[in-house]
């Protein structure tokens, strides 16, 4: 049992370039989660999936776009990366049916730099 | 939607002291409130949560107070050790058959630190 593992750790872009962030859960979670780190600005939410094949727009979304074709994958892209895409981000995974905890499992997070 | 304030965003003590952190939430609909803890470099982890339905909650040396009418929780670190030194988040959501958000909306964060 992994948890959530996400892919890669580290990436360094140079600008306009694009990638995407992969998030895998084996918990049989509903819901999964991606946010940003940055510093001074706690955890903020880029986009969502409330159950696959649903995507629903977080409270940061403009520059990134997610898919959620498997229930245990989350996909993360940046079309055209920038400077200021530079952050921590992490993804998160919540709420079996059978269980009866809300809270989040995380990922290890991934360190992208954008030059 | 709604906001989460947490206060303070540093805090010091030294070991063997109590740590509050105090949170306050703007949605009188929200009923769920975890707190995580995320030392350096690491991923946040769930340290404990309550829910509306109670007004404290407890697990060792850590608890949770909740004030619905205030719209404000608070965690409480009792006899602080060095290696409770993290940042630590507060957070809210709805969550239940009355309806969800499905998201956690969070604070800050509070930067503790335990000196020896």
């Amino acid at each position: 049992n992994a948890g959530v593992t996400q892919t890669p750790k580290f990436r360094v872009l140079k600008t306009g370039q694009s990638m995407t962030l992969l998030c895998a859960q084996d918990m049989n979670h509903e819901y999964m989660y991606w946010y940003r780190q940055d510093p001074g600005m706690g955890l903020r939410l880029i986009h969502y999936s409330v159950g696959e094949g649903t995507t629903a727009k977080g409270e940061v979304p403009d520059g990134y776009n997610v898919s959620r074709l498997k229930k245990q994958n989350f996909l993360l892209g940046l079309e055209s990366a920038a400077p200021s895409q530079t952050s921590v981000y992490f993804c998160a995974s919540s709420y079996s049916p059978t269980g009866i905890s809300y809270g989040y499992t995380f990922g290890s997070g991934t360190r992208l730099t954008v030059v | 939607g709604e906001n989460v304030e947490q206060h303070p965003s540093t805090l010091s003590v030294q070991e063997g002291d109590s740590a509050v952190i105090k949170c306050t939430y703007s949605d009188s609909a929200s009923n769920y409130f975890p707190w995580y803890k995320q030392e350096l470099g690491k991923r946040p982890q769930l340290i404990i949560d309550i829910r509306s339905n109670v007004g404290e909650k407890k697990d060792q040396r850590i608890a949770v107070t909740l004030n619905k009418t205030a719209k404000h929780f608070s965690l409480h670190i009792t006899e602080t050790q060095p290696e409770d030194s993290a940042v630590y988040f507060c957070a809210a959501s709805i969550w239940g058959n009355g309806g969800s958000n499905y998201k956690l909306t969070f604070g800050k964060g509070t930067l503790l630190t335990v000196n020896p």
